[in-house]
């Protein structure tokens, strides 16, 4: 069945300090994929998405490219700020399906 | 455009009770998927709704179903409560058809507590 890998947390960086978070996957056909955000206390936030191999994914800094030969999607942020604290998570949907499958997640805390 | 709302925000019960759920999708939204959010077991599928019909379900047990209304709202049962239904319950809704580009919008969620 489809899964998603994340790096394990948690994740402390100073303000301005560069963010990566692997994400690998396994899926059968072309899924799409994305990184949802988490604040404390709430629900999931779209963060950003990409649907095909190469497309890159972008949003409030944050990047991600779909390697569909690596089966990888990264998240990226060059400068990460207070703000960004949170629970980061990778997700696919299945071009044959109609559910999420979720990483475990990654939080991230950042410190001033 | 009003986001996903989930009602209630929080909710303690007692083993054995039962609780519904309910979850507005966004308008003219026409899926409805519900997650079970715990911090051992992760984000987990349960089920998903598409014009009152259940298209896919998680592996849950049949203590855990949903409904879906002509007008999209959903609501999801959970019968004789377990101290392991304590989670956080997410709905989350999407246009339903074949546009994966569209993704999902989840709600706030729902807290229940089984003491």
């Amino acid at each position: 069945g489809d899964s998603v890998t994340q790096m394990e947390g948690p994740v402390t960086l100073s303000e301005e300090a560069f963010l990566t978070i692997n994400c690998t996957y396994t899926a059968t056909g072309y899924p799409s994929l994305f990184w949802y955000v988490q604040y404390p206390g709430e629900g999931l936030q779209l963060l950003l998405k990409a649907t095909k191999a190469d497309d890159k994914g972008s949003n409030k800094g944050f990047e991600a490219t779909y390697r569909k030969e690596t089966t990888s999607f990264h998240l990226e942020k060059g400068s990460v700020q207070v703000s960004d604290s949170a629970v980061y998570f990778c997700a696919l949907l299945n071009s044959n399906d109609y559910k999420l499958s979720f990483g475990a997640g990654t939080t991230v805390t950042v410190r001033a | 455009k009003a986001g996903v709302t989930q009602t209630p925000r929080y909710l303690i019960k007692t083993r054995g009770q039962q609780v519904t759920l309910s979850c507005s999708p966004i308008s003219g939204h026409r899926s409805v998927s519900w997650y079970q959010q715990t911090p051992g077991q992760g984000l987990q599928f349960l089920f998903e709704y598409f014009s009152e019909t259940q298209r896919n379900k998680g592996n849950f047990p049949g203590r855990f179903s949903g409904r879906q209304f002509s007008n999209s709202r959903s609501e999801m049962n959970v019968s004789t409560l377990e101290l392991g239904d304590s989670a956080l319950y997410l709905c989350a809704s999407s246009p339903g058809n074949r546009d994966r580009a569209y993704g999902y919008t989840f709600g706030s969620g729902t807290r229940l507590t089984v003491v």
